[in-house]
């Protein structure tokens, strides 16, 4: 257990459906992180907030929808999404944003886009 | 970012020592490095880093050379458990500080 914690851990959904998938940390971290790891790809960073406030967004494209309620809840909510956005979806905590601060992922949200 | 070579895939018997190798010969004096590992479709694992000397936690041991240019991950009594693909990254020092995996290194530990 690395004290960060993600539902669902497997989602189906079609193309025209809204969902939200909900990372939680116990760590007392002020920063947070989305990744997407796809089959045969690098991990990609997709957002970073820090202290509730979203400080990068990877070009990610307007179907993800980052949600940051306060430094322990991070949402990511999704719509229309296509079959090429089906993979890992990773959560991430740190206790800053620095460059040696540690990272510590959760479990992942396995989505299939169908 | 400096980029990281590892070899892809390695056997090590169970209850003896894994030793992981990484080359990170463009590495700069400020960059750390970072080991995680990551058990099929589980979110990758912290384990250990370090910047000039060499680190030891309860997973594992880290040992950068004098140059810099290269480390070893050492796991002194593998597990079954610790079959994983292990990863070793070097974070670079400009903005919010993204994790940037490789291709790392396929570990398969054998009965």
């Amino acid at each position: 257990e690395t004290g960060v914690t993600q539902t669902p851990r497997h989602l189906v959904m079609g193309m025209t459906n809204k969902k939200s998938l909900k990372c939680e940390q116990h760590l007392g971290h002020n920063a947070m992180y989305w990744y997407k790891q796809s089959a045969k790809k690098p991990l990609e960073l997709m957002f970073v907030y820090n202290f509730k406030e979203q400080t990068e967004n990877n070009s990610v494209p307007s179907r993800f929808s980052p949600e940051c309620p306060n430094s322990s809840h991070l949402f990511l909510h999704l719509h229309t999404l296509q079959p090429e956005d089906s993979a890992l979806y990773l959560c991430a905590s740190s206790q800053d944003p620095g460059p040696t601060d540690t990272q510590y992922f959760g479990p992942g949200t396995r989505l299939t886009v169908l | 970012d400096a980029k990281t070579t590892q070899p892809p895939s390695m056997d090590c018997a169970e209850g003896r020592a894994a030793n992981l190798p990484c080359n990170h010969s463009t590495i700069s004096g400020n960059e750390y490095v970072y080991w995680y590992r990551q058990i099929h479709s589980q979110g990758p694992q912290y384990i250990i880093h370090g910047l000039k000397n060499n680190e030891t936690n309860e997973m594992a041991s880290l040992i950068i050379t004098e140059d810099r240019k290269s480390s070893t991950l050492i796991l002194p009594h593998a597990t079954l458990r610790d079959t994983a693909v292990y990863y070793c990254i070097v974070r670079d020092t400009g903005g919010y500080q993204k994790v940037t995996f490789g291709t790392g290194t396929k570990l398969q530990v054998i009965p």
